[in-house]
């Protein structure tokens, strides 16, 4: 079974540009969230996407966002590129609630 | 305002021995709680996780422990190989109100020396 797929793995960017990520979820999978990893602050939460909704969102600001499409992948976006902005993004699906949620190897953005 | 907290940036263990990673968190609305393992380059792999209604969850050489009056999960590995060193963190999250987000600690570097 396959896992959580991301693509592209590495992007580098310079700053003002935008960027999109793309993530696949395991299949049959409708529930995928986005978490940004960085050194000093660990992963943090970015948005949730349940059946094309977004059902919850974390405290980035909006130059951050996302969407879902009806096979329940997920693309985020992010506009005028920060040098703080450089991190690991990561995705993660789940069957339902209580279930653990599954993470890809993320894309790794590097702001110049 | 840091609702789980991993203590420990960093543990070392002798192969054979036990691994002890703790978590605390500070949210009483959590009930239900992940440990997950992450190389670099990878993403975190899910290991293993425990329901609030619950104080012990065992599979294989990782049990998890759950104090909830003291707010605080342990991740126990008995016995530690050296294919474990990597970075452990603790998530926690609410059941209610149908969202799935996770709040993760910062991770605890395990290093298994042979």
């Amino acid at each position: 079974k396959a896992g959580v797929t991301q693509t592209p793995r590495y992007l580098i960017k310079t700053r003002g540009q935008q960027v999109t990520l793309s993530c696949s979820p395991i299949s049959g999978h409708r529930s995928v969230s986005w978490y940004q990893q960085t050194p000093g602050q660990g992963l943090q939460f970015l948005f949730e996407y349940f059946s094309e909704t977004q059902r919850n969102k974390g405290n980035f600001p909006g130059r951050f966002s996302g969407r879902q499409f009806s096979n329940s992948r997920s693309e985020m976006n992010v506009s005028t590129l920060e040098l703080g902005d450089s991190a690991l993004y990561l995705c993660a699906s789940s069957l339902d609630r209580n279930q653990p949620q599954h993470f890809g190897d993320g894309t790794r953005l590097s702001i110049l | 305002d840091q609702q789980v907290k991993q203590n420990s940036p960093s543990l070392s263990v002798q192969e054979g021995r036990i691994s002890i990673l703790n978590c605390d968190y500070t949210n009483s609305m959590f009930d239900y709680f992940l440990w997950y393992k992450k190389y670099p380059a990878e993403g975190p792999t899910f290991l293993i996780s425990i329901s609030s209604i619950k104080d012990k969850n065992e599979d294989g050489r990782f049990t998890v422990f759950l104090n909830k009056s003291a707010k605080h999960l342990s991740l126990h590995i008995v016995p530690s190989q050296p294919g474990d060193s990597a970075v452990y963190f603790c998530a926690a999250r609410s059941t209610q109100g149908g969202s799935e987000k996770l709040v993760f600690g910062k991770g605890t570097k395990l290093t298994v020396n042979p």
